[in-house]
């Protein structure tokens, strides 16, 4: 099956900062995704990103598929962004490991 | 709308005991997913559904593990005999056909296998 790395695996950052999150994938998709579990272990859907650059707010992804990474963007960090940002890839939705995100007031 | 439900939340078995969650999917999504997230791990698909129909169950192990959804509603993940590797967090997410890439999570289910 398609294996799926994220980078890095944590990051800590003060309220305020920007930072890039990396999902690389073994093969070529048409279906990637990319979400957020709060600290209490809800899961959220951020994007749909097979392709191209998305924006929602103060995140934004870019997906190369043909390079076959995916990029997760997060400016102004606020506490709230805190949890376990995933990546899945395929249509049997692969997930990566995560990257654990703390936010620090 | 309501979103995703799941019961129970939390549930501690001995090994070789069986144990039941249930989930209902947001109302009118046709999709079903079940997932199992072990501890620092992402989830992984056990099975998907759409209506009543199996559409993927490549990852379910299938002599323990058996999901059902008859009347294309609500659906229930058993698994007959547990063992101590089965300690994870049972996800339920529902998707509508429209925009099938939008999945809505439950809160899960903790189960712990002594």
């Amino acid at each position: 099956g398609i294996q799926v790395e994220q980078s890095p695996p944590d990051l800590i950052l003060q309220e305020g900062a920007n930072s890039t999150l990396r999902c690389n994938f073994s093969d070529s998709v048409n279906n990637l995704q990319w979400f957020h579990q709060n600290p209490w272990g809800q899961l959220i859907n951020l994007f749909y990103i097979p392709s191209g650059t998305k924006q929602n707010g103060r995140l934004s992804a870019t997906t190369v598929a043909t390079e076959r990474y995916s990029l997760l963007y997060i400016s102004s960090s606020q506490t709230t962004d805190s949890g376990v940002y995933f990546c899945a890839v395929g249509n049997d939705m692969r997930f990566g490991a995560g990257t654990r995100l703390t936010v620090k007031p | 709308e309501a979103g995703v439900a799941q019961s129970p939340r939390y549930k501690i078995i001995e090994k070789r005991q069986s144990v039941a969650f249930w989930c209902n999917p947001i109302s009118g999504h046709a999709t079903l997913y079940w997932y199992q997230q072990i501890l620092g791990q992402g989830p992984k698909l056990l099975i998907q559904f759409q209506n009543n129909g199996v559409v993927d169950d490549s990852q379910l192990p299938k002599d323990r593990f058996s999901a059902e959804r008859l009347k294309g509603v609500d659906s229930t993940l058993k698994i007959q005999p547990a063992k101590l590797e089965d300690s994870a967090v049972y996800l339920c997410a529902s998707s509508s056909i429209w925009r099938a890439v939008e999945q809505y999570f439950g809160p899960g289910t903790r189960l712990t296998v002594t």
